[in-house]
């Protein structure tokens, strides 16, 4: 079965710093890949979407890489801010055309310290 | 434009008791879903509609059941609340499959407590 694990569970580091965050899926297959943002007590935002034929993605200071031969996705955030503090999260479907199987990693609790 | 919207965002049960959960999207979008989210677990599918009149179970369908009669609304039910179903909800909706590299929009999520 697959499943996605998302290191670190959690994390602190001072405003400025730049970050990595980690996802793996245990199955390599991955079609595309999303990372979504959760703040306290909401629902998730989607940041960046990697498609099929792509290898990356960027928004401003995020920059989100897919390595579909390893299963493994990575964020990273530039300069980060303490507005960036929320739990941070991918998710994707093994193929196409799979909306039944998008498996969500349990996410990475991200804390910028002023 | 609202995007999704979710009704109610908290709710208290009995063991036993049933009740309805409302998704509503204004986007025009095929797809939607219904998650629950859970600590340390992640998001997990119960059931998702790939168009008007249709249903599909998820990967934990037990314990509920949904429709979607008209193209914005999902409903999510729950016949007899058991504390296991103690969790938040959370809807979301896309224009296509997420397998064809659609992105998900999401609703604020519905808090249940089944006592």
């Amino acid at each position: 079965k697959q499943e996605v694990t998302q290191i670190p569970a959690a994390l602190s580091v001072p405003e400025g710093e730049n970050l990595v965050l980690n996802c793996s899926f245990t199955d390599s297959a991955i079609y595309n890949l999303q990372w979504f943002r959760q703040d306290p007590g909401k629902g998730l935002t989607s940041l960046l979407l990697i498609q099929s034929s792509q290898r990356e993605q960027t928004s401003g200071r995020l920059n989100a890489s897919l390595d579909k031969s390893s299963g493994r996705s990575t964020l990273y955030i530039a300069a980060s801010q303490p507005g960036d503090s929320a739990t941070y999260l991918c998710a994707g479907p093994p193929e196409r055309s799979s909306a039944s199987k998008i498996i969500f990693g349990s996410g990475t609790r991200l804390s910028i310290r002023p | 434009n609202a995007g999704v919207t979710q009704t109610p965002k908290f709710r208290v049960l009995k063991t036993g008791q049933s009740m309805t959960l409302l998704c509503a999207q204004d986007m025009n979008h095929e797809y939607m879903y219904w998650y629950r989210q859970d600590p340390g677990m992640g998001l997990r599918l119960i059931h998702y509609s790939v168009g008007e009149g249709t249903t599909a179970k998820g990967e934990v369908p037990d314990g509920y059941n949904v429709s979607r009669l008209k193209k914005q609304n999902f409903l999510l039910g729950l016949e007899s609340a058991a504390p296991s179903q103690t969790s938040v909800y959370f809807c979301a909706s896309s224009y296509r499959s997420s397998g064809e590299a659609d992105t998900q929009y999401f609703g604020p999520g519905t808090r249940l407590t089944v006592l």
